[in-house]
């Protein structure tokens, strides 16, 4: 089972500034097969990025992912106000369904 | 727009049985593999069980093999989920999601609480 392990825990920032969110895995992960979601408290996660780098539908430009192989990065440029939450990545190369990492919170400094 | 609403959770002993609705709507729901996946109590995400559009295939996470049983009606654009013999580390609240039959989850129902506890 490929392990991924998203650092840091939490992230603390301004509104305005730059997050970089971080996603490793134990193994390779095939074709960028890699996913993040967004989660805000008491409601349902919500998909970002997938391919590693596609924008989902309706998804502002400030999300960007990038990555390959072992390593991928999630970037918001400009932290908006409805931009704290809890991110998850996921693996979905391996069968059936993948695996999630921990999460990263990103919280108002 | 894509809706997914979940229903049938709640308070179940040790060992006992709950069946989970997924009412879907705003989309050919015959046309998309759908999964559930849980999320315990201030934890992070487990898939947990997928279906393929006709319900020709099937896949179960290790933790629920043999014990969850995954179904759809596509003529009541509905998805089930059948657990039995439930134990403490059931406990999560359960979504249904529309899956991208590469394996990402494009939408999310709102969850349905499952609590199994003595």
């Amino acid at each position: 089972e490929i392990v991924l392990t998203q650092s840091p825990g939490t992230l603390s920032l301004s509104p305005g500034e730059r997050a970089t969110l971080s996603c490793r895995a134990s193994q390779s992960v095939s074709s960028s097969y890699l996913a993040w979601y967004q989660q805000k408290p008491g409601q349902a996660p919500r998909l970002l990025i997938y391919g590693a780098s596609s924008r989902a539908t309706g998804i502002p430009d400030r999300f960007s992912g990038s990555g390959s192989g072992t390593d991928f990065t999630l970037t918001i440029s400009r932290l908006e106000p409805e931009d704290f939450a809890v991110y998850y990545c996921q693996q979905y190369g391996s069968s059936p369904r993948g695996t999630f990492g921990q999460g990263t919170k990103v919280e108002i400094k | 727009q894509v809706q997914l609403v979940e229903s049938g959770g709640g308070l179940v002993k040790p060992g006992g049985s709950l069946r989970l609705s997924c009412a879907a709507s705003g989309f050919t729901f015959s046309d998309y593999y759908m999964s559930w996946i849980r999320q315990a109590p201030g934890k992070g995400l487990e898939w947990v069980s997928y279906i393929s559009s006709s319900g020709s295939t099937i896949y179960y996470a290790d933790s629920v093999k043999g014990r969850f049983t995954i179904s759809r009606d596509n003529a009541k654009n509905s998805l089930y989920l059948q657990m039995n013999s439930l134990r403490a580390e059931d406990t999560a609240v359960y979504y249904c999601a529309r899956d991208s039959t590469k394996g990402y989850f494009q939408h999310w129902g709102q969850g349905t609480l499952v609590t199994v506890s003595s």
